[in-house]
């Protein structure tokens, strides 16, 4: 069955630098794959999606590419802030899940950006 | 839009008892899911429905049930509660339209003890 698997360690960094998150997947590439953000006590907030086709894809400082060949995902944070602070979790369909968009989720990796 | 709502926030209960676990959007989102998330681990699907009156079995659908008679809620139901289930459960919803982006509700923290 399918794999996620995201840094458990928290990533901790200091503003102004660049933040990179790694999800790595066990099993067959997905037709595509999110990023979500979650903070305590809440539910987590859509951020981007990458589809297979696209190696890279861009919205305002965060920037997300896929290797299909090294079952990876990369999410990037430019520029961080202390508002970042959150963990980021990555999501993939399973099950034929395009249709209907049914995820599993990675465990989520914390970071922490120190001002 | 208040978006997806979720009652109660917490809860506990004994093992044995049932409850149920509200969700409503005001989004007139057709797709629905039921997440629980366990301490260090990802969230997992139990549930999801596609539209009113119509449901299907997520990745944990065991010691749970939905139904989905408007479009609006999708309650989700525990008959016998284990401590097993002890969790946070989040409901979602997406549009036909982009159906790749889950709205989130604030989630329920159940205990069963």
């Amino acid at each position: 069955s399918q794999k996620i698997e995201q840094n458990s360690e928290a990533l901790n960094i200091q503003e102004g630098k660049t933040a990179t998150l790694t999800c790595n997947y066990t099993n067959y590439s997905p037709a595509y794959l999110q990023w979500y953000r979650q903070d305590p006590g809440r539910g987590p907030v859509f951020l981007l999606l990458i589809r297979e086709n696209e190696k890279e894809k861009r919205k305002e400082r965060l920037k997300v590419t896929f290797d299909t060949t090294l079952k990876q995902s990369l999410f990037h944070i430019t520029a961080s802030q202390p508002a970042d602070s959150a963990t980021y979790l990555c999501a993939l369909p399973f099950g034929g899940g395009g249709a209907t968009n049914k995820l599993i989720f990675g465990t989520g990796t914390l970071l922490a950006v120190q001002p | 839009n208040a978006g997806v709502t979720q009652t109660p926030k917490f809860r506990i209960l004994k093992i044995g008892q049932s409850m149920t676990l509200q969700c409503t959007q005001d989004m007139n989102h057709n797709y629905m899911y039921w997440y629980r998330q366990d301490p260090g681990m990802g969230l997992k699907l139990i549930y999801y429905s596609v539209g009113a009156g119509i449901t299907d079995k997520g990745e944990v659908p065991n010691g749970y049930n939905v139904s989905r008679s408007t479009t609006e809620d999708f309650p989700l139901r525990l008959e016998l509660a284990a401590p097993s289930q002890t969790s946070v459960y989040f409901c979602a919803s997406s549009s036909v339209e982009e159906i790749y982006e889950q709205y989130f509700g604030p989630g329920t923290r159940l205990t069963v003890t």
